[in-house]
């Protein structure tokens, strides 16, 4: 695609409930990436998917997250029992490869309130 | 955690005047990066700066890297209104290039 899609872009729902977060990435990329921003900050790293392996999930809040990318392409973070705190920006990026220099492209993000 | 922070938190300026930001970080990196944010909007990037560069053009913009300040600075010279934004600036690390945000630099250019 041209760019990095995320769905929905805007999700509403109660304390306590689960929510699923899609990320596409732009086709080809191997390299793809979760990051959470909170008003007022720069976004934070969740975690990291080479392929369709998490190859560095140390950015994950808590067992409540968990994110899963089942064929390499698309990914869904998922989070259970939602809790207000949760409330953010959620970003995903791709980028083509493993090297340490490749530029990271961006989506628009899914904007999440936990009521 | 966040390793860079960038200085000034705020700034206002002028159309037409030059606006420099400044991020520093706290440990090695492979690579610093600028992205732009305008608001409820993604995260532009750009430009990337390797570790072993101390300075590099993109149009309007100029970034320096200074390791062993473990500092970066980005320039955006006869700025536009359309320059508002919030600037972010990132470090990249490891094998796969984690980024590190800092908390970002609102810029508003007034016409």
């Amino acid at each position: 695609g041209a760019g990095v899609s995320q769905t929905p872009s805007n999700k509403v729902t109660e304390k306590g409930k689960y929510v699923e977060l899609r990320c596409d990435p732009i086709s080809g990329h191997t390299a793809l990436y979760w990051y959470r921003q909170s008003l007022g900050q720069g976004p934070e790293f969740l975690i990291y998917f080479q392929g369709t392996g998490a190859a560095d999930d140390s950015g994950l809040p808590n067992d409540r997250f968990f994110a899963v990318r089942p064929e390499g392409s698309v990914s869904t973070l998922k989070i259970q029992r939602t809790e207000r705190g949760d409330s953010a920006v959620y970003l995903c990026a791709s980028s083509s490869g493993l090297a340490a220099y490749n530029e990271q492209f961006f989506g628009p993000g899914t904007r999440l309130t936990v009521l | 955690s966040q390793q860079g922070e960038e200085d000034p938190q705020a700034l206002s300026i002028q159309e037409g005047e030059n606006a420099t930001m400044n991020c520093s970080y706290k440990t090695s990196i492979n690579n610093l990066q600028w992205y732009r944010q305008n608001s409820g909007r993604g995260l532009v990037h750009l430009i990337l700066i390797r570790s072993n560069e101390r300075e590099k053009h993109s149009g309007r913009l100029r970034v320096t890297l200074d390791t062993s300040k473990k500092s970066s600075s980005l320039l955006i010279t006869a700025s536009r209104a359309a320059d508002t934004a919030s600037y972010f600036c990132a470090t990249g690390s490891g094998g796969y290039n984690k980024l590190i945000f800092g908390a970002g630099t609102r810029l508003a250019v007034h016409p």
